[in-house]
């Protein structure tokens, strides 16, 4: 069976400072791959996805960018943090069409 | 542009008191529907995928169906452990690596009181 791990499940990190969220997807290959944040009140908010090793889409201009430096491993990273950066991030997987299954989230608090 | 609306917001039910969730949707050709449970402080749980208008799918107390503007997650005699958000997505049936994306809804709180 396919499972997606998300590391950490907690994060308080000062303004300024950089940061690395990672995913792995076990028991499928090629998936596509997502990072979603997720604010109070305004749902789930795309920013990336990845349909290859090596092949990243933006949605929205920021601070963060994303990598598929392995076909089942997606990051997330920022160089320098800022406060607008804090919320629930959620990497998933899906394979062609189909839904999407996600891990259990990282709450990342810049303080 | 694609739009997902869910409502209400939030509801609250008497356990045993059946009711329905509502998800009226925006999208230039729909390739696919989704509904998820979201536990406070957990990732969504998959929980179906409707494809087609007049399509239903049941899994326990609930009961997800389609119509060409918007989708019904129905609640059958509800239990205090159903109390979750639960949110709404549509997958738009465009060409390309952006046809994977999924746009959510913001999801409806519901609470089952015993």
């Amino acid at each position: 069976s396919q499972t997606i791990h998300q590391w950490p499940a907690t994060l308080v990190q000062p303004v300024g400072s950089p940061l690395s969220l990672e995913c792995t997807v076990e028991g499928t290959s090629n998936p596509n791959l997502y990072w979603y944040r997720q604010a109070a009140g305004r749902g789930l908010q795309l920013l990336f996805y990845s349909v290859g090793i090596g092949q990243i889409s933006s949605e929205v201009p920021q601070n963060l960018s994303a990598s598929r430096p392995q076909d089942r491993q997606f990051i997330l990273s920022s160089k320098k943090l800022l406060l607008s950066d804090s919320g629930f991030y959620l990497c998933a997987w899906s394979q062609g069409f189909t839904e999407a299954f996600f891990g259990q989230g990282t709450r990342l608090t810049v303080v | 542009e694609d739009q997902v609306t869910q409502s209400p917001e939030a509801l609250r039910l008497q356990e045993g008191e059946s009711s329905s969730l509502n998800c009226s949707y925006t999208v230039s050709g729909l390739r696919g529907l989704f509904w998820y449970r979201q536990d406070p402080g957990k990732g969504p749980e998959f929980l179906f995928t409707l494809y087609s208008a007049g399509e239903e799918k049941e899994k326990e107390r609930l009961k997800a169906t389609l119509t060409k503007k918007e989708s019904f997650l129905h609640i059958t005699a509800p239990k205090p452990e159903d109390s979750a958000t639960y949110l709404c997505a549509v997958q738009a049936a465009y060409s390309g690596a952006g046809s994977y994306q999924l746009t959510f809804g913001k999801g409806t709180k519901l609470s089952v009181i015993p």
